[in-house]
């Protein structure tokens, strides 16, 4: 079955940027989707179709796209930032990473 | 504004069928989108169950199909998921959400939002 495979962890300090890559073979020709998820909370989109974001989501959430790999990046990170981010895609079925766990120290 | 919310039993006894239904309030399912149910075991991942269309339409993860059931009730203006012979790892966070088309045509090329807040369902005798 398809995988999209996403480090487990990502530490960064305040002000600095996060990026969190999520990797599968079918990311060339589909989408990605990115979600934020605090704890006791449901998950929230931050990214679609790649790169879009949706209203209400700020600016320094910024997605892209490269062959296999798409990176969802947190630029300026705040402490409210500090969640695990999953991505989403496809191939035949709908499919979800593995989550990361962001740290902001 | 959208808003999903699920409603259930917490509790479900190994091999009976688990039943869960999300009320949608500020958008009539009756005029388009799919809408989906995703779950969360415990301290693990999210995992897609199914979704359905508007029109009835149904789709399943086929690690689940077997025994996944996924209704629409236009005139309650909620959906609703069945889930049969359960056992301790069927125990999850299980969330509704609505499942957006990226024009493609195929429905699992799209995304969630927003999502109900989430109800957890314990296997258990």
């Amino acid at each position: 079955s398809y995988e999209l495979t996403q480090p487990p962890s990502v530490s960064v300090s305040p002000g600095q940027t996060a990026r969190i890559t999520c990797s599968g073979d079918a990311l060339p020709k589909q989408y990605a989707y990115w979600y934020q998820q605090k704890p006791g909370q449901a998950p929230v989109l931050v990214i679609y179709k790649d790169s879009e974001r949706p209203s209400g989501i700020p600016e320094r959430f910024s997605g892209s796209s490269s062959g296999t790999t798409v990176t969802l990046t947190i630029s300026g990170v705040q402490a409210e930032d500090e969640a695990d981010y999953y991505c989403q895609s496809a191939d035949s079925s709908v499919v979800f990473g593995g989550g990361t766990k962001l740290t902001v120290l | 504004q959208v808003q999903l919310q699920e409603s259930g039993p917490g509790l479900v006894k190994p091999s009976e069928t688990l039943s869960l239904t999300c009320a949608v309030s500020g958008y009539s399912i009756s005029s388009g989108y799919y809408w989906g149910w995703i779950r969360q075991p415990p301290g693990k991942g999210l995992e897609w169950i199914g979704s359905i269309y508007h029109s009835g339409s149904t789709y399943y993860n086929p690690s689940l199909k077997s025994r996944v059931t996924i209704s629409v009730d236009t005139s309650k203006n909620q959906f609703s998921l069945k889930l049969s012979s359960v056992t301790a790892a069927d125990t999850a966070v299980y969330y509704c959400a609505r499942h957006h088309d990226d024009g493609s045509g195929s429905y699992y090329n799209g995304w969630f939002d927003p999502w109900g807040q989430g109800t957890l369902v314990t296997v258990s005798s």
